[in-house]
């Protein structure tokens, strides 16, 4: 079974500094995506990043980058110099096998001025 | 702007009624999925159609139902509805194959139930 765990309710960064959400996952399927979206108050989904299992390199968009360790199942969502815009809830999901998207319990993330 | 449409944005029922939530995905995405997201939680999986057909259920009621049409527009029916089925109902869409496509969701439809 396909299982996606975001153990951070909560977080809080200061506007400009870094900040790392964590996510594992678990499957045994041997191919698999993994995605961060973002939802703002206003209560859309925005996706932000995705890595391939298959993929050496840790993805990176902008301000969002991956910190992908397969081994040990994990995929870290890095934004750095934090902004308040940044302020939302952050789901980690997994694509597996059988195209479906699997979500964790989200981060919400604060940032503060 | 995700391509994905849902209608209607919001709705207020009572008790024990039945509704009906509509979705039109992305030109060309044959995959679609519904998503139940109550307060403060995380999106449960309820429902995948793929071209027409259903393709797995999540933690979906039987009181609850789904269907994709021809033209690929699905809609997600709700009846009996209690106070608990209050939420955030999302559609997504996707490209039939491959792992490399993110799900592009909808705006939601907010249920009420009073």
């Amino acid at each position: 079974a396909q299982k996606i765990t975001q153990t951070q309710p909560g977080m809080f960064v200061q506007e400009k500094e870094a900040v790392t959400l964590d996510c594992t996952y678990d499957t045994s399927d041997p191919s698999y995506g993994l995605f961060w979206y973002k939802q703002p108050s206003s209560g859309e989904m925005i996706f932000l990043i995705y890595q391939g299992s298959y993929d050496q390199q840790n993805a990176t968009e902008g301000r969002y980058s991956l910190n992908f360790q397969k081994a040990r199942k994990s995929a870290n969502l890095v934004i750095s110099a934090s902004q308040l815009g940044d302020s939302a809830m952050y789901f980690c999901a997994m694509r597996g096998a059988g195209n479906q998207f699997y979500f964790g319990t989200g981060t919400s993330l604060t940032v503060i001025p | 702007d995700s391509g994905v449409t849902q209608t209607p944005k919001h709705l207020i029922t009572a008790t024990g009624q039945r509704v009906t939530l509509r979705c039109s995905p992305r030109s060309g995405d044959l995959s679609v999925y519904w998503y139940q997201q109550s307060l403060d939680q995380g999106l449960q999986f309820l429902i995948h159609y793929y071209n027409g057909e259903e393709r797995a259920k999540g933690n979906i009621l039987e009181r609850f139902s789904a269907q994709q049409f021809p033209d690929l527009h699905s809609e997600l029916n709700l009846s009996s509805l209690e106070l608990g089925d209050s939420a955030l109902y999302f559609c997504a869409s996707s490209v039939p194959q491959g792992m490399s496509t993110e799900a592009f969701f909808g705006q939601g439809t907010r249920l009420t139930v009073v």
